[in-house]
């Protein structure tokens, strides 16, 4: 059973600073990992994807990706409010398109 | 404009009431999903498809039917509702195992 496993939160930040959202997965063979953003009662949006170990950077936003240690982290800095939602961690293997999510952590930001 | 609909975004049904949820894609995508949301479970994913004609189970597939005749559609059929299927129900398309798009969602209760 491959699992995705993230912390349920909820993560409060002041508004300003870096949020750290953590996600480890169980399927060494996983090839693509997504990060969504949800906010209540809507569908899940796409933040950033990665594909090989090390950062990507995408404004505001930063995803790394470490295999050997099978995780992955978004970073989210300057937090605004609006970026109070449940983050989504996604994972997919290379063959077939099971992607696996996990549970989602919510994140709080105080103004 | 890219998108995946589904419709109804709201049905409240009796139990036995065979119940269909519509899904279709203009991105021309192969793979498409369905999944489920509920409190504190996450997303799981119900059934998928890599193509017409191929479906396959995901999760929870108990009580679920699909089918893909179209590329573009791939509805989701509720034979007998019951009150446990009561849920927020999300399609998703992609190309291989790149990101999903989500749609707007449908949220369904059984009574």
């Amino acid at each position: 059973q491959k699992e995705v496993e993230q912390n349920s939160g909820p993560l409060s930040v002041p508004e300003g600073a870096i949020a750290s959202l953590n996600c480890t997965y169980s399927d060494r063979g996983s090839q693509s990992f997504f990060w969504y953003r949800q906010y209540s009662g809507k569908s899940p949006e796409l933040i950033m994807s990665i594909y090989s170990n090390g950062d990507k950077e995408d404004g505001r936003f930063t995803a790394q990706l470490n295999k050997a240690s099978q995780y992955v982290s978004l970073l989210i800095r300057d937090s605004q409010p609006s970026d109070s939602a449940t983050y989504l961690c996604a994972v997919n293997e290379n063959a077939g398109n099971m992607l696996t999510f996990g549970g989602g952590t919510r994140l709080m930001v105080k103004p | 404009e890219a998108q995946v609909t589904q419709n109804p975004r709201y049905l409240i049904t009796v139990t036995g009431k065979k119940l269909t949820v519509t899904c279709s894609q203009n991105m021309n995508h192969e793979y498409m999903s369905w999944y489920r949301q509920d409190p504190g479970l996450g997303l799981r994913q119900i059934y998928y498809s890599m193509n017409v004609e191929v479906t396959d189970k995901g999760d929870v597939p108990e009580g679920y039917k699909v089918s893909r005749k179209e590329k573009r559609n791939f509805p989701l059929i509720l034979e007998s509702p019951s009150p446990n299927q009561t849920s927020l129900y999300f399609c998703a398309s992609s190309l291989s195992n790149t990101e999903a798009f989500f749609g707007q969602g449908t949220r369904l209760t059984v009574v």
